[in-house]
């Protein structure tokens, strides 16, 4: 069935730094792909999302694109802040309506001043 | 803006209790999911529900029941609560079409004593 895999944190960057964190999938069809943050205390709230092959989701300085040669939608920032310190979920959307939504198993993204 | 509220932030039951989680959500969404976050685990699919009254059971359905009586509002019921569901409940809701993000709660986190 569908899944995803993505990087294994946590991830401690300091300010300013590139960031990337990976996300692979396995499924069939064409699902739609999605990155989730999750600040602490909260819920979920989407950060970007993909429909097609070679999409590029893009939002707050957050991209990842859409790869299906390599069934990938990694998650890149050129220069991240403090406030971006959360978790992080690649999800892959699938079933009817992405009902049955993948999630990846987070990544704790920790940035220092 | 999409709003989906629970009922309570944080619960403390003890073993054996019956126990009401409360999902609402307003913007007249078809979908509704109730999932549960446990570390390095992601979030795995509890039940969803595709319209009043109609459910479907998702990955990890045991120890659950859930009620939608009215299309704004899910309902997760532990029939007799165990200290192996002591975890973060987050609810969410979607548009019954292809491509549609889930928005998600702010989560309960369950405590079983």
């Amino acid at each position: 069935g569908n899944s995803v895999t993505q990087m294994e944190g946590p991830v401690t960057l300091s300010e300013e730094a590139f960031l990337t964190i990976s996300c692979t999938y396995t499924a069939t069809g064409y699902p739609s792909l999605f990155w989730y943050v999750q600040y602490p205390g909260e819920g979920l709230q989407l950060l970007l999302k993909a429909t097609k092959a070679d999409d590029k989701g893009s939002n707050k300085g957050f991209e990842a694109t859409y790869r299906k040669e390599t069934t990938s939608f990694h998650l890149e920032k050129g220069s991240v802040q403090v406030s971006d310190s959360a978790v992080y979920f690649c999800a892959l959307g699938g079933g009817y309506n992405n009902n049955d939504m993948r999630f990846g198993a987070g990544t704790r993204l920790t940035v220092k001043p | 803006d999409v709003k989906v509220t629970q009922s309570s932030r944080y619960l403390v039951k003890r073993t054996g209790e019956k126990v009401f989680l409360e999902c609402v959500q307003d913007m007249d969404h078809e979908n509704m999911f109730w999932y549960r976050q446990d570390p390095g685990l992601g979030l795995r699919l509890i039940y969803f529900s595709y319209d009043v009254k109609m459910k479907e059971k998702g990955d990890i359905p045991e120890g659950y029941s859930v009620s939608r009586e009215k299309k704004e509002r899910f309902s997760l019921i532990l029939e007799s609560a165990s200290t192996n569901q002591t975890s973060m409940y987050l609810c969410a809701s979607s548009l019954g079409r292809a491509y549609n993000e889930q928005f998600f709660g702010p989560g309960t986190r369950l405590t079983v004593l």
